[in-house]
């Protein structure tokens, strides 16, 4: 039980719409980093929320963006969404930025028509 | 830009049977390298680690050899069981920019009864 929750589990947008998805921090963990999994492909870092400030971003567009609340959950947001920003968005979080102890979500599918 | 590479989609092995996964990177700035599974419908979940300053860790079944020099590292299952099957990613990243890590494409393992 890894205690990272993440929501919807599903979703489909028609191009060109906004999207939110949603995540719930571990207990104690401090750090929600989102990574975009293609079909075939592993995980790419989208960008890191530490503390509620972005700590890092990965090679993605500005439209995609984030927000970490007081209580470490986080939200990505993507607008004007593409065919190929259909993909698993997973979140990961950890203690303190460390990737020793990061926990993943079963994560998003996003399905964009 | 494809930092991490795991140039084996796929690995079938028989029960009771060592399965040895491979990994290669190319950014000497590694240092912490990590190794996730992942079942279907499930999000990736931490199995060993190593930095840097080693050249092997062990966990019970699973060791982690990291040869520098080479920038290779590889997973072994001894022995392998069927509860193994499952996708498995290789992952790095930089202390110096611990933010953002790095995975493979990941290695399918199989292992029949």
């Amino acid at each position: 039980e890894t205690g990272v929750t993440q929501s919807p589990t599903h979703l489909i947008k028609t191009r060109g719409q906004q999207v939110t998805l949603r995540c719930s921090s571990q207990s104690g963990h401090n750090t929600v980093s989102w990574y975009q999994q293609a079909l075939g492909q592993g995980p790419q870092f989208i960008f890191q929320y530490y503390r509620e400030e972005e700590n890092g971003r990965g090679n993605f567009p500005p439209r995609f963006s984030g927000l970490q609340f007081p209580n470490y959950s986080s939200e990505l947001n993507v607008n004007a969404l593409e065919l190929d920003d259909s993909a698993l968005y997973l979140c990961a979080s950890s203690k303190d930025r460390a990737h020793t102890e990061a926990f993943f979500g079963q994560g998003t599918r996003l399905t964009v028509v | 830009d494809q930092q991490v590479k795991q140039n084996s989609p796929s690995l079938s092995v028989q029960e009771g049977r060592i399965s040895i996964l491979n990994c290669d990177y190319t950014n000497s700035m590694f240092d912490y390298f990590l190794w996730y599974k992942k079942y279907p419908a499930e999000g990736p979940t931490f199995l060993i680690s190593i930095s840097s300053i080693k050249d092997k860790n062990e966990d019970g079944r699973f060791t982690v050899f990291l040869n520098k020099s080479a920038k290779h590292l590889s997973l072994h299952i001894v022995p392998s069981q069927p509860g193994d099957s499952a996708v498995y990613f290789c992952a790095a990243s930089a202390l110096t920019n611990n933010n953002d890590m790095r995975f493979g494409a990941g290695t399918r393992l199989t292992v029949k009864p």
